[in-house]
């Protein structure tokens, strides 16, 4: 299957620091990529989509200046917390989507823990 | 709308035994349907996928699924459970021709020895 990176793996930051969380598709072009967060015992939360080379789609409630997504290649999309507060503390999740060949399906990244203090 | 519904947030297994995860789906058009896996404080890792070919789907690790349009279901099975199997299981659905995948709430299984 396809494979999906995510650096780093876990990351504790002081308040007020920002954060760079890097998404990588290892073997194949993603077109799109997405963004989760996960919170402890829940489902993912879509936070929203990015398409190389234009401007991220943001879901409903999520701040777009505080979760910066660039993807500006079609194997890398990186996401920065801004000014990290402990209630950004979560498990964040990338995945990404390739072209046709590789149907529908979304390859998920091994996830990025973060912890704020 | 989309929607998932996974019904049991906690299913509970003895070794050897069937386990069965429940899906349920309503789509407005025919959708793709997914089932992922998520070990502890690691990503999901995709166990099969219904795309509109056969309705009975294997995938990995001894599972597979099945896709019943007169249900909307694509229930999740394997037929002897095993101590590795415990994880959290989501199932996922996107229309046709969409990015926008609609996950569930999860279901954790535990496998008891």
């Amino acid at each position: 299957g396809a494979v999906v990176s995510q650096h780093p793996s876990r990351v504790i930051c002081k308040s007020g620091t920002s954060v760079k969380i890097e998404c990588r598709s290892l073997d194949f072009q993603a077109t799109t990529m997405f963004w989760y967060r996960q919170f402890p015992k829940k489902s993912l939360m879509l936070m929203a989509t990015s398409n190389e080379g234009s401007k991220a789609t943001y879901e409903q409630g999520v701040e777009k200046d505080k979760f910066l997504i660039n993807h500006a290649s079609l194997t890398l999309s990186t996401l920065t917390v801004t000014s990290a507060h402990p209630e950004d503390s979560s498990f964040y999740i990338c995945s990404a989507r390739g072209s046709s060949g590789r149907g529908e399906t979304q390859y998920f990244g091994p996830g990025t823990r973060l912890l704020v203090l | 709308a989309q929607s998932v519904t996974q019904l049991g947030s906690h299913v509970s297994v003895s070794e050897g035994a069937l386990v069965l995860l429940r899906c349920n789906y309503s789509s407005s058009v025919p959708p793709y349907l997914f089932w992922y896996v998520q070990y502890p404080n690691q990503g999901l890792q995709l166990l099969l996928k219904y795309t509109s070919a056969a309705t009975l789907v294997k995938g990995i690790n001894g599972f597979e699924a099945e896709f019943k349009k007169s249900e909307t279901s694509f229930h999740l099975t394997k037929p002897s459970a095993h101590m590795s199997d415990a994880a959290e299981y989501f199932c996922a659905v996107t229309p046709t021709g969409s990015n926008q995948f609609y996950f569930g709430t999860g279901t954790s299984l535990t496998v008891i020895p």
